[in-house]
């Protein structure tokens, strides 16, 4: 069974890096093809993808965040890591990971871990 | 950047067919999938590589994907299938989600 689970603080000061945990268990990011990806959603409003990790190392970013973003993973701990510098209150959101699984020619998120709620106020 | 369009809402009623629209230039030479949001759970996949549904998602889940709109389709709309929808499709290595569809039945 494929779980993915989000931790980090709940609340952090505007100006404050915010640093995310996604922790996963039932597949290895060492297999060919596989990645994960940080998703964030602001209360009412829609999904938003932040950042992508593949099993080969290789990043990216969302055009709009990437001077203030950071994925990295630990393939021993099952672990990725997402940083997001800088932090306003408009960042205030529900953050998810997601594993993304390969198919011919693409790949879709087909497990989401429940989500971490983050709160930026002073 | 790219960019996918949905309405932001669609009513149908019980046991009718909801159709939900996804709008981006060339859309249909890209692959799209669904998910299903309902309130305070995350979202769960419905469709992918455009019609294709992950195992457990019932039949009456539907996709298609042609030209610059991709749809998906809800045959025999049920009570419990009320929820926010977005699309998704990749901008080369980049994913990119539409703004969500609430789905009203009523």
């Amino acid at each position: 069974q494929v779980t993915l689970r989000e931790s980090g603080p709940a609340l952090v000061k505007p100006t404050q890096t915010l640093t995310l945990t996604c922790t996963f268990s039932g597949f290895s990011l060492s297999t060919s093809g596989m990645c994960v990806s940080w998703i964030r959603q602001p209360p009412g409003k829609a999904l938003e993808w932040l950042a992508r990790i593949d099993w080969d190392d290789d990043k990216y970013y969302s055009t709009s965040l990437k001077t203030r973003l950071t994925i990295s993973k630990d393939t021993s701990k099952n672990q990725v890591v997402l940083t997001m510098t800088n932090m306003d209150p408009v960042d205030t959101a529900t953050y998810y990971c997601a594993r993304l699984s390969p198919v011919a020619g693409t790949a879709y998120m087909d497990v989401w871990g429940k989500g971490t709620t983050v709160t930026v106020s002073s | 950047s790219y960019e996918l369009t949905q309405p932001p809402s669609v009513s149908v009623s019980p046991g009718q067919t909801a159709s939900i629209t996804c709008s981006g230039d060339k859309l249909g030479d890209k692959y799209a999938c669904w998910y299903q949001q309902k309130p305070g759970q995350s979202p769960v996949l419905v469709i992918y590589q455009d019609s294709t549904r992950p195992s457990g998602i019932p039949e009456r889940f539907s996709g298609s994907n042609s030209g610059n709109t991709a749809t998906l389709t809800i045959s025999g709309t049920q009570a419990v299938d009320e929820a926010d929808y977005y699309c998704q499709a990749w901008d080369s290595s980049i994913v990119v989600f539409g703004g969500g569809t609430k789905l009203t039945v009523l």
